[in-house]
């Protein structure tokens, strides 16, 4: 079955330093991948998606790639800061199937 | 203002009862969802609906009716409320296949 797999652990960093987080997924062949954020007591906010035929994309402090041959996906939040904090969902997603399969996220903690 | 709300934001009730929770959504989304989020797990599908008329089940649809018959709204209904439903309870829409699913703030429900 497709499966997910996100760092389960909180990945606690410095503010200013660069967060790195790391999406693996099996068994199943994503055309593209999406990030969402997620605040305690609200819902998923989209962050940023990329597709099979891109290497590397940016927003702003963010930084996503996607590695189709490995079956990975890298999420970087540059000069992060405390606001950073926040749970990230990964969710690579085939090519017209509507439905998403969600990773469990990884629990990011920015200390001053 | 525009958005997708889902109501109640908190509801506590007895098992064997009958709850509905609520979605609204004003972008005229064709597609809207309906994820359980569970700790330790990654949301996941309840039901989906493609159009208003059409609505298909998701990983975990046991327990729980769908209808949508106006595009903007999409209610979930618990036919007779088990403690295993207690959750939280996330409704997501979305303009076409393969683009950014849009969250409501979610309804938590604790089933006594």
């Amino acid at each position: 079955s497709q499966k997910i797999e996100q760092n389960s652990e909180a990945l606690n960093i410095q503010e200013g330093k660069t967060a790195t987080l790391t999406c693996n997924y099996t068994n199943y062949s994503p055309a593209y991948l999406q990030w969402y954020r997620q605040d305690p007591g609200r819902g998923p906010v989209f962050l940023l998606l990329i597709s099979e035929n891109e290497k590397e994309k940016r927003k702003e402090r963010l930084k996503v790639t996607f590695d189709t041959t490995l079956k990975q996906s890298l999420f970087h939040i540059t000069a992060s800061q405390p606001a950073d904090s926040a749970t990230y969902l990964c969710v690579p997603t085939s090519g017209g199937y509507n439905k998403l399969i969600f990773g469990a996220g990884t629990r990011l903690a920015v200390h001053p | 203002d525009a958005g997708i709300t889902q109501s109640p934001r908190y509801k506590i009730t007895e098992t064997g009862r009958q709850v509905t929770l609520m979605c609204h959504q004003t972008w005229s989304h064709s597609y809207m969802f309906w994820y359980r989020q569970d700790l330790g797990h990654g949301l996941r599908l309840i039901y989906y609906s493609a159009a208003a008329d059409i609505t298909d089940k998701g990983e975990v649809p046991d327990g729980y009716v769908v209808s949508r018959s106006k595009t903007e709204n999409f209610p979930l209904t618990l036919e007779s409320a088990t403690r295993s439903q207690t959750s939280v309870y996330f409704c997501a829409s979305m303009v076409g296949a393969g683009q950014p699913q849009h969250f409501g703030d979610g309804t938590r429900l604790s089933i006594l």
